[in-house]
């Protein structure tokens, strides 16, 4: 079983759509959450952190389940421009010498908005 | 916001050579840096864990002889591949984070642009 798994997609949906992705992960222990916005040929840039709560950013809604393991991204109004690649990323901290924190990279989902 | 350059971006050699690819960090000390390596459409995947003064610890699968890391200083980590083969062909990225006190911070990682690798 990955450790991080997402729906590969790709999500096709038209301008102004709303579109959720999900992520499940498989480490009990990971303790900080993010998605990250790949886009082609492009290194990753953060997104958002996604905190147990719940936050916002924008169009942007991250959601944590940590008893279900799972992480949600809901994109509302979409735009042109949001069409990347998604990944979920966990992150494994302070188990290592040196106390850095490793990351965990999903698949990643691909989104494409059309006009 | 923190940033993190690498070079070459994109880089094409012969089989059987070896490329070398730097990462630096150019606003922030970065004891710890770390290597991946992303197939199209597949996942980053972590190779290695680059350390400033010590040796790299490598992730299971990865060859330590033929992925050579080297971190110097705080600033700079590089990725050799050694004796290329078509199948090394594949993006590579580092990334490191800042750290604050002793403990890295519990932020966004920085990446570096990236670096396309093929092999003919």
């Amino acid at each position: 079983r990955k450790e991080v798994e997402q729906d590969p997609g790709p999500f096709n949906v038209p301008e102004g759509a709303t579109v959720a992705f999900n992520c499940t992960y498989s480490n009990s222990a990971s303790q900080s959450f993010f998605w990250y916005r790949q886009d082609c040929r492009k290194e990753p840039k953060l997104l958002m952190s996604v905190y147990s709560s719940g936050n916002e950013d924008g169009r942007f809604t991250a959601q944590l389940n940590r008893a279900s393991q799972y992480i949600s991204l809901l994109i509302r109004d979409s735009k042109l421009s949001d069409s990347a690649t998604y990944l979920c990323v966990v992150s494994l901290e302070g188990m290592f010498s040196g106390g850095y924190n490793k990351l965990i990279f999903g698949a990643g989902t691909r989104l494409a908005v059309h006009p | 916001g923190a940033v993190v350059s690498q070079h070459p971006s994109r880089v094409i050699c012969k089989s059987g050579t070896s490329v070398k690819i730097e990462c630096r960090s150019l606003d922030f000390q970065a004891t710890t840096m770390f290597w991946y390596r992303q197939f199209p459409k597949q996942s980053l995947m972590l190779m290695a864990t680059s350390n400033e003064g010590s040796k790299a610890t490598y992730e299971q699968g990865v060859e330590k002889d033929k992925f050579l890391i080297n971190h110097a200083s705080l600033t700079l980590s590089t990725l050799t591949v050694t004796s290329a083969h078509p199948e090394d062909s594949s993006f590579y990225i580092c990334s490191a984070s800042p750290r604050v006190g002793g403990r890295v911070m519990n932020t966004e990682a920085f990446f570096g642009q990236g670096t396309r690798l093929t092999v003919v």
